[in-house]
């Protein structure tokens, strides 16, 4: 599975757009760019995931580049409770989990 | 929906003890994925199911560690014997796969995690 990188961390301020990048240069051709979270002390919950084209659901917006080496998860209006840890994951047999980037909201 | 269930939700126990970790897959689900957390690894893949037969156990640490999944709506993560650094938070999650592709394609869904520790 390709390695991604992401920052360690982020600020938002409430109800302003949060856009997360994550660079993902040695994916192949037939893995997925995934997004999940973990809010403090609970499981990851997924939010979008995509393979070539761009995605949109009730969550999250994500943009992924024409040469598929990095992607951009936007929440397009945060809230407090959007503060979490966001993996990005170029998912093949398996979803490899790294650091991923903590999102902190601000009032 | 209940989501995935695990229990207990919290764990301790002495070094040497047999621990057994419990999940109930979201109904319907044919895949199941063990997690396990810690600050210095992360969130890592133990081992999935894919009806009910394990496909990929290779992050399993070392033999004191089993898995069976006797059904599709219950399974378990045993440790035995079990040691201080098997402390963690130990995650089931379910998806659903469709025939032919591979499981982790599939949203995973994650239950509430049991938190062990191991003194």
């Amino acid at each position: 599975d390709a390695k991604t990188t992401q920052p360690p961390s982020m600020d938002c301020a409430e109800g302003r757009a949060a856009n997360l990048p994550c660079n993902h240069s040695t994916i192949s051709g037939n893995e997925y760019v995934y997004w999940y979270r973990q809010i403090h002390s609970q499981g990851p919950q997924y939010i979008i995931h995509g393979l070539k084209n761009n995605e949109t659901n009730e969550m999250a917006s994500l943009i992924i580049t024409e040469d598929r080496k990095s992607s951009t998860l936007i929440l397009p209006h945060a809230t407090l409770r959007d503060t979490a840890v966001y993996y990005c994951i170029a998912a093949g047999s398996r979803l490899t989990f790294g650091e991923g980037t903590q999102l902190t909201v601000n009032p | 929906d209940a989501g995935v269930i695990q229990s207990p939700r919290h764990e301790v126990t002495e070094m040497g003890q047999e621990v057994t970790l419990r999940c109930k897959p979201i109904s319907g689900h044919n895949s199941l994925f063990w997690y396990r957390q810690t600050m210095m690894r992360g969130l890592e893949l133990l081992i999935y199911f894919n009806n009910n037969v394990p496909i990929d156990d290779s992050g399993m640490p070392e033999d004191r560690f089993s898995a069976k999944m006797p059904n599709a709506s219950f399974s378990t993560l045993k440790i035995q014997p079990s040691e201080p650094r098997d402390s963690a938070v130990y995650f089931c999650a379910s998806s659903l796969a469709s025939a032919g592709a591979l499981a982790v394609s599939e949203t995973q869904y994650f239950g509430p995690g049991t938190r062990l520790l191991v003194l």
